[in-house]
C-alpha cells in the first residue's frame, strides 16, 4: 500500500529558530499534499495544501511567512517554521494524496511532534 | 467546506460489531465521504470511501443513506486494536479539500 514518510518525528528547539519537517512519499507520485496541525485531544486543522511545482494554498488565519511549504518534487513536501514560538508547539502532520478505486485519498505521515522551548 | 456531525464518543464490546453514524446534510453531489481514523500519536489511517452506492473492504463497510445525507461505517467485529478516533470527512472536488470534524473516539472493552 502507499507509504508517505515524515521526519523527523520529534523535535525539540529554541525559541526563535527554524525548524524543517520532510514529507515524502516513498512509492508513489503525490501531484497535491496537505499540511495539517493538531493540539493535544483537538481534530486536525488543515493549515495550506501543496501543489507541486505552484505555490502553496494556506487556510484562513495560518502565516504564510511563519510556515514556510515547499512541494519541489512529485515526492516531497517540505514545511518550515521559522522563527518558532512556544505557540508553535504542536503535532504537524503531512498527507500525500494517492488514487484509490479511481477516487482520491489520503496517505499520512506518522506526524511530528515539535517542541518549543 | 461542507460539515459533518459525529458523536463524541461510543463505545463497543470486543468481538461485536459497531455502527459509527456519520451526518452530513449539506453534501452536494460530487462530494466522496471518506472515513479516516487515527490512533494515539498516529497520524490518521485511511478506513473506506464512498460515492453513493455501499461500500466494503478488509477493514470495514460503509453504508450510504439513498439521500446521501448520512452514513454509517461498520467494523463487523470489533477488536482492541481498533479503538481510534474515527472521522469522517467530505471530499469537495470543488475546493479539493479534506476538512476535519470533530470525530468518534471509540473505546472498544475487552
Amino acid at each position: 500500500g502507499a507509504v508517505v514518510s515524515q521526519h523527523p518525528s520529534r523535535v525539540i528547539c529554541k525559541s526563535g529558530t527554524s525548524v524543517k519537517i520532510e514529507c515524502r512519499s516513498l512509492d508513489f507520485q503525490a501531484t497535491t499534499m496537505f499540511w495539517y496541525r493538531q493540539f493535544p485531544k483537538q481534530s486536525l486543522m488543515l493549515m495550506a495544501t501543496s501543489n507541486e511545482g505552484s505555490k502553496a494554498t494556506y487556510e484562513q488565519g495560518v502565516e504564510k511567512d511563519k510556515f514556510l511549504i515547499n512541494h519541489a518534487s512529485l515526492t516531497l513536501s517540505t514545511l518550515t517554521v521559522t522563527s518558532a514560538h512556544p505557540e508553535d508547539s504542536s503535532f504537524y502532520i503531512c498527507s500525500a494524496q494517492g488514487q484509490e478505486g479511481g477516487a482520491n485519498v489520503l496517505t499520512f505521515g506518522a506526524g511530528s511532534r515539535l517542541t518549543v522551548l | 467546506d461542507a460539515k459533518t456531525t459525529q458523536p463524541n464518543s461510543m463505545e463497543s464490546n470486543e468481538e461485536e460489531p459497531v455502527h459509527l453514524p456519520c451526518n452530513h446534510s449539506t453534501i452536494s453531489g460530487t462530494d466522496y465521504i471518506h472515513w479516516y481514523r487515527q490512533l494515539p500519536s498516529q497520524g490518521p489511517e485511511y478506513v473506506i470511501h464512498g460515492l453513493t452506492s455501499n461500500v466494503n473492504n478488509r477493514m470495514a463497510s460503509l453504508a450510504i443513506a439513498e439521500d446521501r445525507k448520512s452514513s454509517t461505517l461498520i467494523l463487523h467485529r470489533a477488536t482492541l486494536r481498533d479503538a481510534a478516533v474515527y472521522y469522517c470527512i467530505l471530499y469537495t472536488s470543488g475546493t479539493y479539500k479534506y476538512i476535519f470534524g470533530t470525530g468518534t473516539r471509540l473505546k472498544v472493552l475487552a
